[in-house]
C-alpha cells in the first residue's frame, strides 16, 4: 500500500513569513512529486512539480525532494493570508500507475 | 483555467435511487479521473480512462461505475445510493503527466 504523509496541522505563520511544508513517501519508486492548493468548499489546484531531487522555485514557491530519505517539502516565502488553504502532497510511481495523494496540511497565514 | 464541468454540484436524494454524476472537458485529454473526498481526508481514486473505450478501477471500493464513449465524457453512476455513498466527488483530466490534474468543481452528494 503507498502512502503519502503529510502533518495535518495547522500550520500558522504570520504574514510575511516562510511556510514550510512537509510530506513523506513510502514508495521508493516513485517518480514524480505534486503539490495541490486546495481552498475550504474548493477543488484541488496544481501548484507546482518536480521531477528529480533539488529544489525548483516558481515565484514565491519553491519544491524541494530528496528520493533518498523520500522526503518532499514546499516553501512559500512571504506568505500572505491568499495563501490560506490545505495543501496537498501528491505522488506518482511513473509509468501509467496513478497518484496517491497525502490528507493535506492547513495552512493559516494572519496579517 | 481549466474547462472541465461537473453536474450536479449538489445532489440530495433518497436510499435506492439510481445517480448519475456528469463530468465533461473541452481540452480533448486522454485522462480522465473519479476522485471521492471525504471531510479532512485524503482524495481516493475511485476510477480512472486513459481514453476511449477504457475504464479500470482504483485504489478504493467503489459501487460505482463508469464509461467512457467519448473523449471529453466520463460520467459515474451508483445503481442504488446509500448513506455511505455521502461525499465529495470530483472529476479530474490531464494531458500528458498523470499526475498534473485539471479538477472540476466537484459534485457533492448526500444521500438520505
Amino acid at each position: 500500500q503507498k502512502e503519502v504523509e503529510q502533518n495535518s496541522g495547522p500550520l500558522s505563520v504570520p504574514e510575511g513569513a516562510i511556510a514550510s511544508l512537509n510530506c513523506t513517501y513510502s514508495d521508493r519508486g516513485s517518480q514524480s512529486f505534486f503539490w495541490y492548493r486546495q481552498y475550504s468548499g474548493k477543488s484541488p489546484e496544481l501548484i507546482m512539480s518536480i521531477y528529480s531531487n533539488g529544489d525548483k522555485e516558481d515565484g514565491r514557491f519553491t519544491a524541494q525532494l530528496n528520493k533518498a530519505s523520500q522526503y518532499v517539502s514546499l516553501l512559500i516565502r512571504d506568505s500572505q493570508p491568499s495563501d490560506s488553504a490545505t495543501y496537498l502532497c501528491a505522488v506518482n510511481g511513473g509509468g501509467y500507475s496513478t497518484l496517491t495523494f497525502g490528507k493535506g496540511t492547513m495552512l493559516l497565514v494572519s496579517p | 483555467e481549466a474547462d472541465i464541468y461537473q453536474t450536479p454540484r449538489y445532489l440530495v436524494i433518497g436510499t435506492g435511487k439510481k445517480i448519475t454524476l456528469e463530468c465533461s472537458q473541452t481540452m480533448g485529454h486522454d485522462k480522465m479521473y473519479w476522485y471521492q473526498q471525504d471531510p479532512g481526508m485524503e482524495l481516493h481514486l475511485i476510477h480512472y480512462s486513459y481514453g476511449v473505450n477504457s475504464t479500470e478501477k482504483g485504489d478504493l471500493s467503489s459501487e460505482s461505475t463508469v464509461s467512457r464513449i467519448r473523449t471529453e465524457h466520463f460520467p459515474l453512476t451508483l445503481e442504488s445510493a446509500r448513506p455511505s455513498h455521502t461525499s465529495q466527488y470530483l472529476c479530474a483530466s490531464s494531458e500528458r503527466t498523470v499526475g498534473e490534474l485539471f479538477f472540476g468543481e466537484g459534485s457533492r452528494l448526500t444521500v438520505l
